[in-house]
């Protein structure tokens, strides 16, 4: 079955620590996307990816960062630098183009990170 | 900076009531908005409309734009208990090529007690 894959799905990191939140598709999309989602915020968009090697910040891209080596993978680093991690993170993709329809997400199931 | 707000953001009612969730927005170079159910992990695609008036439904599910008022609406009828879930709306904006992403407004949890 196509679709998106993130992992792990529970995380639990020390301050200070780099964390790598894994996310793969077999769906043939061409854009990847990482939002992160607090409590009553709705989801924010990290980091974007359109294309293989190619990425572009978000609105809360500080303290994150991505690449894009592969199609099918965009994983997601939280570094030491972002002030308050602990958040549940969602990984999506899209056909990209410029056609109606064409950032109609498909999301995984996301991956709950705990920073202690 | 685009911006979506979703009213109410949280909604106790009966089963069998029936109910409407708003979604406000404003953007630049609008393209479409987009409806997601997200019951606990994974948000689920429900409806996206690009045209006004036009109304789009799913069994019990219904919504429709307004371009000229910036709005739409998300009606459930008939509400069931497995319909309890965060509601999020979303809107797309033209841009340069290809896809920027969505910009989502803070979800409406609604809960169907039996």
């Amino acid at each position: 079955d196509g679709g998106i894959t993130q992992s792990p799905k529970y995380l639990f990191r020390k301050e200070g620590q780099n964390v790598t939140l894994s996310c793969e598709q077999n769906l043939n999309h061409d854009a990847m996307y990482w939002y992160r989602q607090d409590p009553g915020q709705g989801l924010r968009l990290i980091y974007y990816s359109q294309i293989v090697n190619d990425f572009q910040k978000g609105d809360i891209a500080e303290g994150y960062s991505v690449s894009r080596e592969k199609k099918e993978s965009f994983p997601l680093t939280v570094t030491s630098a972002q002030k308050n991690p602990t958040a549940f993170y969602l990984c999506a993709s899209s056909i990209r183009g410029r056609y109606s329809g064409a950032n109609v997400l498909t999301f995984g199931a996301g991956s709950r990170l705990t920073v202690l | 900076e685009d911006k979506v707000v979703q009213s109410p953001l949280s909604l106790v009612v009966h089963e069998g009531d029936t109910v409407t969730l708003n979604c406000s927005y404003e953007v630049t170079n609008f393209r479409s908005l987009l409806w997601y159910k997200q019951e606990k992990k994974a948000p689920t695609f429900l409806f996206m409309l690009t045209s006004s008036g036009i109304e789009k439904k799913s069994g019990r599910l219904s919504s429709i734009l307004d371009k000229k008022e910036l709005f739409s609406i998300l009606n459930i009828t008939a509400t069931q208990t497995g319909d309890s879930a965060i509601y999020l709306c979303a809107v797309e904006a033209f841009s340069g090529g290809g896809a920027d992403g969505l910009t989502f407004g803070k979800g409406t949890h609604l809960i169907i007690q039996p």
